[in-house]
This record gives C-alpha cells, sequence and structure tokens, in this order.
C-alpha cells in the first residue's frame, strides 16, 4: 500500500541550528502539507502545498519555516533557527479526495 | 474563531465494551469532518463525513454526522485492547480549505 515517508525519524539539535525535515507524498497526490504535535498537545496545521506554491498557512507558519519540493518527489520543511518550542513531532501528509495520508512523523527535539 | 471540542479527554474502559466518543465543532462554513486513530505516531484515517444522518460503518466502529447540532459521534462496540489509541476528530471548514483544525483528541486505553 503506498505510504507517505518521512526522514528522518528523530533529531536532535542546538538551538538556533537549522534542520530540514524531508518526506516523500504518495505519488499521485498533488496536495501536501505539514503538520506539527507538540507532546501532550494537539495536532496543528502549518502549511499546505499545491501546484508547487504554498496554499494555505497557519499562524505558526513564521518566517524561520519554509517548504519545498526540490525535486517533484521529496516535500521539506525547513527551520531557519530552532528554538526550544519547535521540538515536536512534524507529521507530513499528502491528500486525495480529502482524506489525508500521514507519514510517521519527524520527531524534533531542540537542545 | 473556528472551534473543534473532543469529550470526553480520557477514557479507561475494559475489554468487550461499548464506547462513544464525541465532537463537536463551530465553523464558518463546514465541508467535512474526519475521524483519525492515533497510535504511537501519525494519525490513521478512519472516516470522512460530509452528509447529516448517514452512518458510516468499518467493522466494530462507526460515526455520525449532525450538522444541525454541529457534532459528530465515533462509536465502538466490542472494543479490544487494540483499540486503545488517541482518536482525533477533524473539521475542514472554507475559505481555508486546507487547513483542517483538529481537536485535542480522546484518549481510549482498553483494560484486558
Amino acid at each position: 500500500e503506498p505510504e507517505v515517508t518521512q526522514t528522518p525519524s528523530h533529531q536532535v539539535t542546538q538551538m538556533g541550528q537549522e534542520v530540514i525535515l524531508r518526506c516523500v507524498p504518495i505519488s499521485n497526490h498533488l496536495y501536501f502539507y505539514w503538520y506539527r504535535q507538540i507532546l501532550g498537545q494537539k495536532v496543528e496545521f502549518l502549511v499546505s502545498f499545491y501546484n508547487n506554491e504554498i496554499s494555505e498557512k497557519s499562524e505558526i507558519f513564521d518566517d524561520q519555516f519554509s517548504v519545498e519540493r526540490p525535486d517533484g518527489s521529496n516535500f521539506t520543511l525547513k527551520i531557519r533557527s530552532t528554538k526550544l518550542e519547535d521540538s515536536a513531532m512534524y507529521f507530513c501528509a499528502s491528500d486525495v479526495a480529502g482524506e489525508l495520508f500521514f507519514g510517521e512523523g519527524s520527531r524534533l527535539t531542540v537542545l | 474563531e473556528d472551534k473543534v471540542v473532543q469529550s470526553p479527554l480520557s477514557l479507561v474502559v475494559h475489554e468487550g465494551d461499548t464506547v462513544t466518543l464525541n465532537c463537536s465543532y463551530e465553523v464558518t462554513n463546514f465541508r467535512s469532518l474526519l475521524w483519525y486513530k492515533q497510535e504511537k505516531k501519525a494519525p490513521t484515517f478512519l472516516f470522512m463525513l460530509t452528509s447529516s444522518g448517514i452512518e458510516k460503518k468499518s467493522g466494530r466502529l462507526s460515526s455520525i454526522l449532525d450538522k444541525k447540532e454541529l457534532f459528530s459521534i465515533l462509536n465502538i462496540t466490542a472494543t479490544q485492547t487494540g483499540d486503545s489509541a488517541v482518536y482525533l476528530c477533524a473539521v475542514e471548514a472554507p475559505p481555508k480549505v486546507n487547513d483542517m483544525r483538529f481537536g485535542a483528541g480522546t484518549r481510549l486505553t482498553v483494560k484486558p
């Protein structure tokens, strides 16, 4: 069964460092998303991406965040200068007919 | 402000029990409501509901939407320990078509 894959599964980084989280969405899907879930809290929308551009973003998705689809298969989330409060599980998802399929997530720990 | 509220936040039952999880919402332009099951990591899709009163069923799980009273329920009959998970409700509300609002989830624990 096709699935969304994410790497790395866990990354530990120092505050202020740049982090890139990678995702390979399901191949025939057209919409891609990043969500995050801080430990013990609800899943929060970050950004959606369609036709090689951001279609929507939340207030969480500030100038420190960026997304790219550099090669037609990978979908990346970059955090330029990580803060302690960026520690969370980051989920990539892709969409067909309203059903989101989530990746297993990348746990980011910022020290 | 759009809101998705789930209740209860936590539920502990024994195998064989039936549970009902609730999700109420307040959004400006409702499009669909989705239920997800989250075990260790990624949420997995359960149901998408768009029309009122039509029950969706998958094995021991079923769900229904009431667009007049703005809520949905997820029923699980004959619960098993493998049903232990966090159940998430999410609502799609245009014009923010791609911004799904998630509730905080209901943590279900099924004891043997």
